[in-house]
């Protein structure tokens, strides 16, 4: 079945301890999306990719960065975590962005930050 | 600013029909969108609505007043499996999503 995977499910990471996490999708979408989301709240975008075109939101802490180096994954960077990064970290894709084009979740990556 | 009002947490019966509401303050539409999302778990896709009007979709219905900023989707015959959260999302002039926080739905036996 097509579909958006990310890994890990659970990630623990220390304090200012860089983190990767990575989502891969099979469906071959163009656009691919990160959001954080806290307990309780909407879904923050973070960042989205059309193609290789990377599109950083005005509020996104430089502390997060992102790598698309093909179709088929994205991986998102946070390089010195801290206790206010724990959240639900969710992929997305997107076959385009205009006119009727649903986002696909991926399952999510809960992100613990000690 | 943007922004998407939706009522936090609602409560309803198996077997009942529920409302939830949503109204919306964008900069520009281009479509709206209701997701589902359980605890812990993604969002998934459940509706979507760019002309006014209802939309329906099995037990689930999506009303859209672009006049009003208003949308509500409908859930009839209530099933436990329908806890969960229910995002509303609007697309702006941009393209973007705009998501409201999301209504926690409870049902009760």
């Amino acid at each position: 079945d097509a579909m958006v995977i990310q890994n890990p499910r659970y990630q623990v990471t220390q304090f200012g301890k860089p983190v990767t996490l990575s989502c891969s999708q099979t469906l071959n979408h163009n656009v691919m999306y990160w959001y954080q989301q806290k307990s309780s709240q909407a879904p923050k975008l973070l960042f989205h990719y059309y193609d290789k075109d990377f599109n950083n939101e005005a509020d996104t802490p430089d502390n997060f960065q992102s790598r698309r180096p093909n179709t088929s994954f994205c991986f998102l960077d946070i390089r010195s975590p801290g206790l206010g990064d724990a959240a639900m970290y969710l992929c997305a894709t997107s076959a385009g962005t205009g006119d009727f084009h649903e986002q696909y979740f991926g399952p999510g990556t809960r992100l613990t930050v000690t | 600013g943007q922004n998407i009002d939706q009522p936090t947490e609602m409560t309803a019966t198996e077997g009942a029909i529920v409302q939830i509401n949503c109204t919306y303050q964008t900069s520009g539409f281009n479509g709206l969108f209701w997701y589902q999302q359980h605890a812990g778990e993604a969002p998934t896709f459940l509706s979507y609505n760019v002309l006014d009007g209802l939309e329906e979709k099995g037990r689930f219905s999506s009303f859209l007043s672009r006049s009003k900023g208003y949308s509500y989707l409908l859930l009839k015959e209530l099933q436990m499996k329908d806890s969960a959260s229910y995002l509303c999302a609007v697309r702006d002039s941009n393209y973007q999503l705009i998501w409201g926080a999301g209504t926690k739905l409870i049902i009760k036996p």
